[in-house]
């Protein structure tokens, strides 16, 4: 079965700073989907960035960019030049390509909060 | 309206009441879930449509009953429920339920207290 870890239950970062949130899996495959999303306490979830295993790039989405190390199965998230409204609960997430019955069914992690501090 | 709604976005209900929630997504997505997110817990995936047919029902009580009328419309009807079923219940949609194009999209959430 796949998990998803997020170690770190509370980040904080200041205002203009650099932040790296956290996310290990573990799974057997070897082609899926790994990303990040942000609940503000509005609780609309948005996704942040996604990342294909089989790319060795990483991901980048303007300020958000991933460090995805596949061997380690590491999947982390900076966020550069934080703003105010980075402020939320960030989940990492993991979905396999294809394969059984896995339809589309993504595993999270417990969730990361942010603070901004002005 | 765009993206995924979600109504009512708040519920008050007993336990021998039958209440049902909505989603309507305006995406053009042929897959839609049910997810169910507690404080402190992850996000449980509960139930999984591809183009209206359930493709996963992960071991959900009976007292949740989703239906599916078009890819559009997502419904969980709900009875019988415990407090332990208070919860934000979200909904989400993609484009395909899996492959390339499993990029899902979530409705804001009807958070559910049962008294």
């Amino acid at each position: 079965a796949q998990t998803v870890t997020q170690s770190q239950p509370e980040m904080s970062v200041q205002e203009a700073e650099t932040v790296t949130l956290s996310c290990t899996y573990d799974t057997s495959e070897s082609d899926y989907y790994l990303f990040w999303y942000k609940q503000p306490p509005s609780r609309q979830m948005i996704l942040v960035i996604r990342q294909e295993a089989y790319k060795q790039q990483n991901a980048t989405e303007n300020r958000f960019s991933v460090n995805f190390q596949k061997a380690a199965k590491s999947f982390s998230l900076k966020i550069s030049d934080s703003q105010l409204g980075d402020a939320a609960m960030y989940f990492c997430a993991y979905v396999p390509h294809a394969g059984g019955t896995s339809y589309g069914k993504l595993t999270f992690g417990q969730g990361t909060i942010l603070t901004v501090h002005p | 309206e765009t993206g995924v709604t979600q109504t009512p976005r708040h519920l008050v209900m007993g336990m021998t009441n039958k209440k049902s929630l909505k989603c309507e997504q305006h995406l053009g997505h042929n897959a839609m879930y049910w997810y169910k997110q507690s404080a402190k817990k992850p996000l449980e995936l509960m139930f999984v449509y591809s183009l209206e047919e359930r493709v996963e029902n992960n071991s959900v009580p009976s007292r949740f009953s989703p239906e599916c009328p078009n890819s559009s419309h997502l419904f969980l009807h709900l009875h019988t429920l415990q407090p332990e079923d208070s919860a934000l219940y979200l909904c989400a949609s993609s484009l395909q339920s899996r492959g390339p194009n499993n990029e899902q999209f979530f409705g804001p959430g009807t958070r559910l207290t049962v008294l």
